[in-house]
């Protein structure tokens, strides 16, 4: 059974930081995974999709990457902003549906 | 404007009582799912529906039913049955076809009381 890992599970940086969440897969047999946002008690909003035969995938200050092999993908954002301050989960698509990791909550300090 | 509709946004559920969850798309999608959030977790999927009239229990569908009579509709009971019904529901739909690109709902905060 596939199982999504997310760490670190809370961050706190200070305005300005480039900085990464790491999120880890245990079935490398994936179509595609996808970044998502969570603001507090709102639906999740998709920051970026990479297809299984992609690497990467990037969008204004974000950019992840995907490597199958070892099951691991990154979201990289730079130049943190108190805008961005929200739970990031990301979730892997096995074909019928998606598996969500614990997320990890983001707050970006002024 | 094509997306997900989520109603109510809050619902308050008493004792023995079953409640219903509204969930329509406008995007054409021929996939549509249910997950539940509880504190501090990430998602665990109810019931999922690839094609109308048909539909999948998910990793929790104890005390859940679902029905798909339009494509653009995926409504989800919580019956008596599930004991521990208090989270937040969202609904999404996708396409079948690739790269299976998955949109959501803003949800429902469904409170036991």
């Amino acid at each position: 059974k596939q199982e999504v890992t997310q760490i670190p599970a809370a961050l706190s940086v200070p305005e300005g930081e480039n900085l990464v969440l790491n999120c880890s897969f245990t079935d490398s047999a994936i179509y595609n995974l996808q970044w998502f946002r969570q603001d507090p008690g709102k639906g999740l909003t998709s920051l970026l999709l990479i297809q299984s035969s992609q690497r990467e995938q990037t969008s204004g200050r974000l950019n992840a990457s995907l490597d199958k092999s070892s099951g691991r993908s990154t979201l990289y954002i730079a130049a943190s902003q108190p805008g961005d301050s929200a739970t990031y989960l990301c979730a892997v698509d096995a074909g019928n549906m998606l598996t969500f990791g614990g997320g990890t909550r983001l707050m970006v300090k002024p | 404007d094509g997306g997900i509709t989520q109603s109510p946004k809050y619902l308050f559920r008493k004792e023995g009582q079953n409640v219903t969850l509204s969930c329509e798309q406008n995007l054409n999608h021929d996939a549509m799912y249910w997950y539940r959030q509880d504190p501090g977790q990430g998602l665990r999927l109810i019931y999922y529906s690839q094609i109308v009239n048909d539909f999948q229990k998910g990793d929790i569908a104890e005390g859940y039913s679902v029905s798909r009579e339009k494509k653009e509709s995926f409504p989800l009971t919580v019956t008596s049955a599930q004991k521990n019904p208090t989270a937040f529901y969202l609904c999404a739909s996708s396409t079948t076809a690739r790269p299976y690109g998955y949109t959501f709902g803003s949800g429902t905060r469904l409170t036991v009381v």
